[in-house]
C-alpha cells in the first residue's frame, strides 16, 4: 500500500510570504492520480489540484502543484489570509480501487 | 450543480451499526460517476471508507472491508452507509462525496457520529 508521507507537519507564515508543502510518495504514483485538498475548521475538505498541477475551477493561480519522481509540491506564491488552514494531499490507487490521504499539513500565521 | 447531505443517528452504542444516508440533489444518480465516502476522527486526518459506482459495484479500504456496507438506491437518489460493530475509534465526521474521476471535487458538509455508551 502507498503511503504518503507530508511535510512539514506545521507550517508559520505570514501574510505575503511563499509557502512550499511537500507530499512523499512511499512508490510511484502516477501524477494524474495525486490531488490537493485545502480544509478549514468545520469545513469539508476542498478540492484545490487535481492531476499533480491543474487547479479545480475558482481555484486562484497563487496556488500551483509540481511533481518530482515520487515528491509532490503544492506551492502558494504570496499567501493570503484565508489561505491559512490544513492541506492534504491523495492518491488513487487502482486494482482494487482505493484512495489513501496524506497526514495533512497545518499551515498556520506567525 | 450536485449537492450532497448526509444525515443520520449522531450517537451510536460500541458494538453496534452506524447507519448514514447521503441525499442526493441538483444531479442524476444514474450518470456515470462514483460516490465515496470519507471519514475524519476529530482533530486527524481523512480516510477514504469505500466506494460505489452507478451500476452497484463498491470497493472497500481494506482495513475496513470486514464491517463496511455502501449502497445505493437511485429511486429515492440516496447513498447509505452502515458499519458494523463500531467501537470508539469510529468516532469521526463522516463525509459522502461524488466523484468521476481520481479525486473528490464535491462533498458534503459531513454529518458527525460519535460511538458511545
Amino acid at each position: 500500500e502507498i503511503v504518503l508521507t507530508q511535510s512539514p507537519g506545521t507550517l508559520s507564515l505570514s501574510p505575503g510570504e511563499r509557502a512550499t508543502l511537500s507530499c512523499r510518495a512511499s512508490q510511484s504514483v502516477r501524477s494524474d492520480y495525486l490531488t490537493w485538498y485545502q480544509q478549514k475548521p468545520g469545513q469539508a475538505p476542498r478540492l484545490l489540484i487535481y492531476a499533480a498541477s491543474i487547479r479545480a475551477t475558482g481555484v486562484p493561480d497563487r496556488f500551483s502543484g509540481s511533481v518530482s519522481g515520487t515528491d509532490f509540491t503544492l506551492t502558494i506564491s504570496g499567501l493570503e489570509p484565508e489561505d491559512f488552514a490544513v492541506y492534504y494531499c491523495q492518491q488513487f490507487a487502482a486494482s482494487p480501487s482505493r484512495y489513501t490521504f496524506g497526514q495533512g499539513t497545518k499551515l498556520e500565521i506567525k | 450543480q450536485v449537492q450532497l447531505q448526509e444525515s443520520g443517528p449522531g450517537l451510536v452504542k460500541p458494538s453496534g451499526t452506524l447507519s448514514l444516508t447521503c441525499a442526493v440533489s441538483g444531479d442524476s444518480i444514474s450518470s456515470i460517476t462514483w460516490w465515496s465516502w470519507v471519514r475524519q476522527p476529530p482533530e486527524k486526518g481523512l480516510e477514504w471508507i469505500g466506494q460505489i459506482d452507478d451500476s452497484g459495484s463498491t470497493s472497500y479500504n481494506s482495513s475496513l472491508q470486514s464491517r463496511v456496507t455502501i449502497s445505493i438506491d437511485k429511486s429515492k437518489k440516496q447513498l447509505s452507509l452502515k458499519l458494523a460493530s463500531v467501537t470508539a475509534a469510529d468516532t469521526a465526521v463522516y463525509y459522502c462525496t461524488r466523484h468521476s474521476g481520481f479525486s473528490f471535487p464535491t462533498w458534503g458538509p459531513g454529518t458527525l457520529v460519535t460511538v458511545s455508551s
